[in-house]
């Protein structure tokens, strides 16, 4: 079965800082990854997606991933950080077998001070 | 522009009451999805369709019930058997429900509260 952690429930952060947040997966298939943003009291935004090919990956906003299959992480960066970041932050797995939906980490909150 | 409608934003209901959650998408997929985000718990996936009139349920669908009678609408029922019904319920859709990498596109959730 395929599960997702997320090692950091909170990570504060100065404005212009680097950020990593940390996501590990469990699976015995292959593996798509995505990771998700949360702003307050919205829905979820597609941030960037792993399917196949370059383990590095780039999506939205300036943030970029990097697929590591030794060591099952998919951890989200981003070089430099703006107030405007802060928000909850989703790592997800897609399930195997027939079923199209994802699974969920349990959320990263990054907040970005001035 | 085409999108995921959710309403009401907010809903108070009192324990007991059955209460329906609206969910539109006018963006044409064949998917939707309904999540339930409680704070430290992530999403945790109630009820999915992959085709009008059919649907599967996810990992926490007690309590509730769903329909798909229309690809554009998906609307799900907390009924009076679901124990902690309080919770940010979200609805989303993906372009092929077969698809293991289909986005989902998520609607702005409804918070429900009963008390």
């Amino acid at each position: 079965a395929q599960s997702v952690t997320q090692l950091d429930s909170q990570v504060p952060v100065f404005e212009e800082a680097p950020v990593e947040l940390r996501c590990n997966y469990s699976s015995s298939v292959s593996v798509y990854l995505f990771w998700y943003v949360q702003y307050p009291n919205q829905g979820l935004q597609l941030l960037l997606k792993y399917l196949s090919g370059s383990t590095l990956v780039k999506g939205i906003n300036g943030f970029e991933a990097e697929f590591n299959k030794s060591q099952t992480s998919f951890h989200l960066r981003k070089p430099s950080v703006h107030i405007s970041d802060t928000a909850e932050y989703f790592c997800a797995v897609s399930r195997g077998g027939s079923q199209g939906n994802l699974i969920f980490g349990k959320g990263t909150k990054l907040s970005v001070k001035p | 522009d085409g999108g995921i409608t959710q309403s009401p934003k907010y809903l108070f209901r009192k324990e007991g009451q059955n209460v329906t959650l609206s969910c539109e998408q006018n963006l044409n997929h064949d998917a939707m999805y309904w999540y339930r985000q409680d704070p430290g718990q992530g999403l945790r996936l109630i009820y999915y369709s992959q085709i009008v009139n059919d649907f599967q349920k996810g990992d926490i669908a007690e309590g509730y019930s769903v329909s798909r009678e229309k690809k554009e609408s998906f609307p799900l029922t907390v009924t009076s058997a679901q124990k902690n019904p309080t919770a940010f319920y979200l609805c989303a859709s993906s372009i092929v429900g077969a698809s293991f990498h289909s986005p989902l596109h998520f609607g702005n959730g409804t918070r429900l509260t009963v008390t």
